[in-house]
């Protein structure tokens, strides 16, 4: 069974830094591409950054993201991580860790997701 | 950037009815589009992918159609689990903002 369970959420001051972690299970991290989601509070879903399989395993950011955030995967621990820098209230939300499954054409569909672990970022 | 633009922003149906929703896209995405639903404290559920395309395990009161720019989701006949908020998603990781499927 495909299970996905993050962890690491918290409360963190402004300019602070916080690390997530998203142990899976029932399939490998490292042949798969794996995404995070996050929602604000009562907002949509907001794609934040996925990581290709393989060894290259490439990386990709939204821009309220990129060069703060970094993706990465340990494939032995089989654990996906989040590691996020630079902190703002805006960066407030439910972090979801999803796998992403192939279409006909692309990598795109969230197959499975975890039950998300929640940052707030305040003074 | 491909912006993703879902109508209604509410739909206030009764169980028993059909729902149906609309993605639009700013361009083309060919087929490559997802239908998720979200329930209040659950990980999103993917429904369909590739427009048309049931994720496994949906049951078939779900339908996904469409290509290029205009995109739907049909429910059948509503179900009281069904009531929810609905996303579309497509390859850039774009989601739409929302259909929020509420009891009349």
């Amino acid at each position: 069974e495909v299970q996905l369970v993050e962890s690491g959420g918290d409360l963190v001051q402004p300019g602070g830094s916080l690390r997530l972690s998203c142990a899976a299970s029932g399939f490998s991290v490292g042949t798969n591409y794996l995404a995070w989601v996050r929602q604000a509070p009562g907002k949509g879903l907001e794609w934040v950054s996925i990581i290709y399989s393989g060894d290259t395993g490439a990386t990709y950011y939204a821009g309220s993201v990129k060069g703060r955030f970094t993706i990465s995967r340990h494939n032995s621990k089989n654990t996906l991580y989040l590691q996020m820098n630079r902190l703002g209230t805006e960066d407030t939300a439910l972090y979801y860790c999803a796998r992403v499954q192939r279409g006909k054409n692309y990598y795109y569909a969230l197959d499975f997701w975890g039950q998300g672990t929640t940052v707030t970022v305040s003074s | 950037e491909i912006v993703l633009t879902q109508s209604p922003a509410t739909l206030s149906l009764s169980p028993g009815e059909g729902a149906t929703l609309s993605c639009r896209a700013s361009q083309s995405v060919g087929i490559s589009l997802a239908w998720y639903q979200h329930r209040p404290g659950q990980a999103p559920r993917l429904l369909v992918y590739d427009a048309t395309n049931r994720a496994t395990g949906i049951p078939a009161r779900f339908s996904g159609s469409g290509s290029g720019t205009d995109f739907t989701l049909t429910i059948s006949t509503l179900e009281p689990e069904d009531f929810a908020i609905y996303y579309c998603q497509e390859p850039s990781f774009s989601f739409g903002q929302g259909t929020k499927l509420e009891i009349k």
